[in-house]
């Protein structure tokens, strides 16, 4: 079982639309939740991070968190083309609190 | 503004033939990171340095090494590249270990090529 999963995609939305990711993990103790925006040929982009049950909303992203489901999910509300990327979910392992990262999902936005 | 560089952007080298990637950063980072990420796939953490504390990871080749000669410069040198080493390598900073809020910045990355 690989330590973080995502769906790789590729999911396509329609501009203005609400783009759901969805990130599963195996580290029952990781405290630490990590999003990571790529575009093509470039570094990871943080975009927020949480760390409590619940939601975080920061603009049109919100992150999701259900520690006792081990899921972490990203909304990205009023998709724009430039939300076309890779998103990476990274935990942070409880042993030494390094980040595990997820193989990313590929969103494309739809003009 | 703060930030993470690495030089160079792209690099080629041809098999076999030792390369130095280089990673500074102006943020007083304590932790330097190095990742390895292939196409599609997740970067994979190679080692990472705790002020001068090195700390290789389990799987990471012998080829692989690392040097931190003060806080705001980290090399990668693969000794004789393989072209299995043909990737994107990231350097990230972070301020502390072992907190479990800490958060990870990265470098632009370096393209390596092998021939």
């Amino acid at each position: 079982q690989k330590e973080v999963e995502q769906n790789s995609g590729p999911l396509s939305v329609p501009e203005g639309a609400i783009a759901s990711l969805n990130c599963t993990y195996s580290d029952r103790g990781s405290q630490s939740f990590f999003w990571y925006r790529q575009y093509s040929g470039k570094s990871p982009e943080l975009i927020m991070f949480i760390y409590s049950n619940g939601d975080k909303e920061d603009g049109r992203f919100t992150a999701q968190l259900n520690k006792a489901s081990q899921y972490v999910s990203l909304l990205i509300r009023d998709s724009q083309p430039s939300d076309s990327a890779t998103y990476l979910c990274a935990v942070n392992r409880s042993n030494d609190y390094k980040l595990s990262f997820g193989a990313g999902t590929t969103v494309t936005v739809r003009a | 503004d703060a930030m993470v560089i690495q030089n160079p952007r792209y690099q080629v080298t041809q098999f076999g033939k030792p390369v130095t990637l280089s990673c500074s950063q102006t943020l007083n980072h304590n932790v330097m990171y190095w990742y390895q990420q292939k196409s599609s796939q997740a970067p994979k953490l190679l080692f990472h340095y705790y002020d001068k504390d090195f700390n290789n990871e389990a799987d990471t080749p012998d080829n692989f090494q690392s040097r931190r000669p003060n806080t705001s410069f980290c090399f990668l040198d693969i000794r004789s590249p393989g072209l299995g080493d043909a990737a994107m390598y990231l350097c990230a900073t972070s301020v502390l270990q072992g907190v479990s809020t800490d958060t990870q910045y990265f470098g632009p990355g370096t393209r390596l090529t092998v021939l």
